[in-house]
């Protein structure tokens, strides 16, 4: 089964409005990562929050993480047309061998 | 540097015929990472390795599928033979540390 599970499936905003997508987990992590996907496109990578941290900003990007809920959000402020993607949270089986685990993703739509 | 290599980026075959897919990771990357992805199964881990060799080969769907890690700039994802149900889209990703890099990857077509 799936370690990550996004939340909503789909997503359709208005441009300059945010965007939260919610991922959650079920086992010990060392990391949680935000990757993005384009139509067409491989997978990549915009943000790792490590397990003792609740918090981390990256431009318009904002993640948070909660152990003790097993769970992550991804905040986009301010969207723009050019987000428009899949969002796939990723985690680490806490067995340091470089493997993740994705979930199936958040499809966001921009409007312009 | 030029990224996750793969090849080719469309492949169309038709059912029992053996298909091979390629990869070239980034240089200095010591894991490599075979995934599929499909509307119905999301992304899936096929197999992985590190500094050439394969760590876990647990989401190899069967033994119609192997993967080859020959040297550190070179792999390849065999399907032989071929069935419709192997139509997805086959990515390369490698890493030196927990973030991956994933190629373009092969849009597999079994008729």
């Amino acid at each position: 089964s799936q370690q990550g599970e996004e939340d909503p499936q789909a997503l359709s905003i208005q441009e300059g409005e945010n965007a939260t997508m919610n991922c959650s987990y079920k086992t010990s992590i060392n990391n949680l990562q935000w990757y993005r996907q384009n139509s067409g496109r491989g997978l990549v990578h915009l943000i790792l929050i490590r397990s003792n941290e609740r918090e981390k900003h990256s431009g318009r990007l904002r993640v948070t993480l909660d152990t003790s809920k097993k769970s992550s959000s991804l905040l986009i402020t301010a969207s723009r047309a050019a987000d428009t993607a899949s969002y796939f949270c990723a985690t680490d089986d806490s067995s340091n061998t470089g493997k993740l685990i994705f979930g199936q993703g958040t499809t966001l739509q921009v409007k312009p | 540097d030029a990224g996750v290599i793969q090849s080719p980026r469309h492949e169309v075959t038709e059912m029992g015929q053996e298909v091979t897919l390629r990869c070239k990771p980034i240089s200095g990357h010591d894991y490599l990472f075979w995934y599929r992805q499909t509307m119905m199964r999301g992304l899936e881990l096929l197999i992985y390795f590190n500094n050439n060799v394969p760590i876990d080969d647990s989401g190899m769907p069967e033994d119609r599928f192997s993967a080859k890690m020959p040297n550190a700039s070179f792999s390849t994802l065999k399907i032989q033979p071929s069935e419709p149900r192997d139509s997805a889209v086959y990515f390369c990703a490698s890493s030196r540390s927990w973030e991956q890099f994933f190629g373009p990857g092969t849009r597999l077509t079994v008729l």
